[in-house]
């Protein structure tokens, strides 16, 4: 059984720009979570999607969003990027208000 | 308050020892929680979870549950050099929020 697939491993963005980030759910779960790690942090947890809908989100600004898809796949926008929004993006999925299993996340560096 | 508390460490045991790794929480809503383990560089992988009080164990580690004192803890027996990582406490009242995670080093 496939794992949680995310998508790029590595993104390279000037300030100012846009990053998408992308993440693929294990098989028959709908639930997926998105998370910040820093460097030498611990995560920081961004949004929630279930079923579609986004169910909640961290304290950051508007300018992280995303959205799930109808085969709960889901991605991450973030605008306007600044430097201390490099890190590395976690993407985790489960089948309900249990488990999470993460990817292998995308590194991104914003210069 | 923190949703999730750990003690960053880092924690320092020999081989062989019993390493213990607390965790508290402030939501008594809270109902499952877990136990992930974090190498330098890598995701976090599941070792544990718990959502009953009492103890939990699966080979050489014990998850134990609280709730009435927002308390979560995991023990490793036998500690190897391939358990030093970071260990991330993780609990569900809605979503799922992690704690800072602590650092353990096994020596050998």
């Amino acid at each position: 059984e496939a794992g949680v697939t995310q998508s790029p491993t590595h993104l390279i963005k000037t300030r100012g720009q846009q990053a998408t980030l992308r993440c693929s759910p294990i098989s028959g779960h709908t639930s997926v979570y998105w998370y910040q790690q820093a460097l030498g942090l611990g995560l920081q947890f961004l949004l929630w999607y279930d079923e579609g809908e986004e169910r909640n989100r961290g304290n950051f600004p508007p300018r992280f969003s995303g959205r799930q898809f109808p085969n709960y796949s889901s991605e991450l926008n973030v605008n306007a990027l600044e430097l201390e929004d490099s890190a590395l993006y976690l993407c985790a999925s489960s089948p309900g208000p249990s488990e999470a299993f993460f990817g292998q996340g995308t590194r991104l560096t914003v210069v | 308050q923190k949703e999730v508390e750990q003690n960053s460490g880092p924690l320092s045991v020999p081989e062989g020892a019993i390493a213990s790794l607390n965790c508290t929480y402030s939501d008594r809503g809270s109902q499952s929680f877990f136990w992930y383990r974090q190498y330098s560089g890598k995701s976090p992988e599941l070792i544990m979870f718990i959502y009953s009080n009492g103890d939990k164990e699966d080979g050489r580690f014990t998850a134990q549950l609280n709730k009435a004192s927002q308390y979560v803890s995991l023990l490793i027996r036998d500690s190897q050099p391939s358990d030093s990582a970071t260990y991330l406490c993780a609990v569900i009242k809605n979503d799922m929020r992690f704690g800072a995670g602590t650092r353990l080093t096994v020596k050998p």
